[in-house]
């Protein structure tokens, strides 16, 4: 079974540059996340999506930060603009819907560094 | 808030060495609790804890859940190299939300 694709894996940008990552689940989940690892610390959830639907974007800074799965399968999140702060680890994750949180598996994330 | 606090931040010990890893939570309701490790980049799952007092093992990883105390430990014996990574909690806030509050982890390391 082919697991969470991420890409790309690694991305430097400038400062106040856009910046794009994409996401395939695995086939058949229809909950997907968008989490933030930035160095040090632990994954932080930026968005949820239940098949095209967005169920949490709380903490999604939304001055900058947009995320789309408009086909309810693969997903988007974008920057505009990034700022150094933004430098961290962006994790896609997927899980069957109705299942829990627990049974999400992660991609192998894109580290995004902004200089 | 919900709020997930592991400790120590960091650790190092030596091959062989047994580890207690401390994972602390407050959570408006409380679900289940998670471990996982990460290597890399990408958490892998360990154990999910749901009731007081019954253990999870799997090989030399142990954890237990005390639900009254709000917290849950990992314990690892006889560290390998291999077992070096960073640990992570996590817990899911509620029911029906299917999302994971994790905590700042614990950077293990181990020397040979």
């Amino acid at each position: 079974e082919a697991g969470v694709a991420q890409s790309p894996r690694y991305k430097i940008i400038e400062k106040r540059q856009s910046v794009a990552f994409w996401c395939n689940p695995i086939s058949g989940h229809a909950t997907l996340y968008w989490y933030q690892q930035i160095l040090g610390q632990g994954p932080k959830l930026l968005i949820q999506f239940q098949n095209n639907g967005v169920v949490d974007d709380s903490q999604l800074p939304k001055d900058r930060f947009s995320a789309e799965r408009l086909k309810g399968v693969d997903s988007t999140l974008k920057i505009q603009p990034a700022k150094l702060e933004d430098s961290a680890v962006y994790l896609c994750a997927s899980s069957f819907l109705g299942h829990t949180g627990a049974e999400a598996f992660f991609g192998q994330g894109t580290r995004l560094t902004v200089v | 808030e919900d709020k997930v606090v592991q400790s120590p931040l960091s650790l190092v010990v030596h091959e062989g060495d047994t580890v207690t890893l401390n994972c602390s939570y407050e959570v408006t309701n409380f679900r289940s609790l998670l471990w996982y490790k990460q290597e890399k980049k990408a958490p892998t799952f360990l154990f999910m804890l749901t009731s007081s007092g019954i253990e999870k093992k799997s090989g030399r990883l142990s954890s237990i859940l005390d639900k009254k105390e709000l917290f849950s430990i990992l314990n690892i014996t006889a560290t390998q190299t291999g077992d070096s990574a960073v640990y992570l909690c996590a817990v899911e806030p509620e029911r029906g939300a299917q999302k994971l509050v994790f905590g700042q982890g614990t950077r293990l390391t181990i020397n040979p």
